[in-house]
């Protein structure tokens, strides 16, 4: 089932603005990552956040994390045309033997030149 | 990182068709997942492939319908069999690395259209 939920499901910025990204949840984790999607290709990981962890940064990106009120949001600062692609959050649960990410829907950012 | 290749990259089949995905991992890897992307929506774990024995499938996935073999630790195949176009989607594999199983990296997909 689906756990992340995204919001905006898609956001259009110009280059150099902000682009904030929010992902709910609904179960206890014990990480939250982001992962950049382009174009239907493969996913590439952006940064992990930890249960224990309130913030993180990463370059350009920055990801805080709301426990209590089971939020994530992800910060890209300075955006570029080249940042256009789908964003997903992920949650990181233990199930058994075998380690799972539940994806959200998804935010697609268009940052326009 | 890990590189991760996928052939074929892209299909078209026809139903009633069987399609094998090959995963291959530049290097040898603990856990390995396939997911199903369809259309327009996010990503959804399919099974995961255990080195040594049977794979374990998500709620609404059988094996007969999406059987995987993992012979080592560096490769994996998912079968779509019997196919309709209802599974025309992008399947993803993705591996974890070694006790570090947070953090999972992704091959570029398989793009399969069912006519």
């Amino acid at each position: 089932s689906q756990q992340g939920e995204e919001d905006p499901q898609a956001l259009s910025i110009q280059e150099g603005e902000n682009a904030t990204m929010n992902c709910s949840y609904k179960t206890s984790i014990n990480n939250l990552q982001w992962y950049r999607q382009n174009s239907g290709r493969g996913l590439v990981h952006l940064i992990l956040i930890r249960s224990n962890e309130r913030e993180k940064h990463s370059g350009r990106l920055r990801v805080t994390l709301d426990t209590s009120k089971k939020s994530s949001s992800l910060l890209i600062t300075a955006s570029r045309a080249a940042d256009t692609a789908s964003y997903f959050c992920a949650t990181g649960e233990r199930g058994g033997s075998n380690y799972k990410l539940t994806f959200g829907k998804g935010t697609l950012l268009t940052v326009n030149p | 990182s890990a590189v991760i290749s996928q052939k074929p990259s892209r299909d078209i089949c026809q139903r009633g068709t069987s399609l094998t995905i090959q995963c291959q991992v530049d290097s040898q890897v603990t856990m390995m997942f396939w997911y199903r992307q369809q259309p327009g929506q996010s990503l959804t774990l399919i099974a995961t492939a255990n080195q040594g024995s049977e794979a374990t499938y998500e709620s609404g996935f059988v094996i007969d319908k999406f059987p995987i073999s993992r012979p080592n630790l560096t490769f994996s195949t998912l079968t779509v069999s019997n196919m309709s176009p209802e599974d025309s989607s992008i399947y993803l594999c993705s591996v974890a690395r070694g006790g570090r199983t947070d953090t999972q990296y992704f091959g570029p997909g398989t793009r399969l259209t069912v006519l």
